[in-house]
């Protein structure tokens, strides 16, 4: 079964710019969540989707935005880059379980490195 | 609100030395917890979880115990080997919520 796959690898972007990451989660699995690590502030949570809808978000600004398409993959969108959002931005997929459970095991794509000149 | 410290590293010691990375939490209720790994140039992975109270979760010789008395969740192993050297994040998931809350991670080094 192939893993979560992120794409693209690394990308060099300008201030100002905005971009796009992709995330296919795990065959069968429904739910995608997106995080951002840094060296100052460690892993942060961005936000997670399931069946097409955003069930949580983080505490980050607007320019920060996703969606879940009906296969499940998911697409991250940072408008207006700044300094600050150079990152390794990492998507994790897991099983929801239905009737309400949350399901514990996250499995987490290799990221996008992002580096903002 | 919740949150992860863990024991600030870098954590360097020789092949089959016995190894200790401290994690405490702050977390209303019954949280799960986690131990993950993240190789060099590689995404997170899940090394072990306990999910109440003196749950102890083990894989590949590290272990951890879920202390509620010292809202502690601290991973060991008996001999650590060159290929244990990675970054090493503690997490919580608070009850009824999805998202993880990390720690600031704590690399280790292992030296032949």
């Amino acid at each position: 079964k192939a893993g979560v796959t992120q794409t693209p690898r690394y990308l060099i972007k300008t201030r100002g710019q905005q971009v796009t990451l992709s995330c296919s989660p795990i065959s069968g699995h429904r739910s995608v969540s997106w995080y951002q690590q840094t060296p100052g502030q460690g892993l942060q949570f961005l936000f997670e989707y399931f069946s097409e809808t955003q069930r949580n978000k983080g505490n980050f600004p607007g320019r920060f935005s996703g969606r879940q398409f009906s296969n499940s993959r998911s697409e991250m969108n940072v408008s207006t880059l700044e300094l600050g959002d150079s990152a390794l931005y990492l998507c994790a997929s897991s099983a929801h379980r239905d009737r309400g459970q949350t399901n514990e095991k996250l499995f987490f794509g290799s990221g996008t490195q992002l580096s903002v000149l | 609100g919740n949150s992860v410290t863990q024991m600030e590293g870098p954590v360097t010691l020789s092949e089959e030395a016995f190894l200790t990375i401290n994690c405490t939490y702050t977390a209303t209720g019954y949280p799960s917890l986690f131990w993950y790994v993240q190789y060099p140039g590689e995404g997170l992975q899940l090394l072990l979880k306990a999910t109440k109270a003196d749950d102890k979760g083990s894989n590949k010789g590290f272990e951890a115990t879920y202390r509620k008395e010292t809202t502690s969740f601290h991973l060991e192993k008996g001999s650590v080997q060159v290929s244990d050297s990675a970054v090493y994040f503690c997490a919580l998931r608070a009850q009824g919520a999805q998202k993880l809350v990390f720690g600031q991670g704590t690399r280790l080094t292992i030296n032949p």
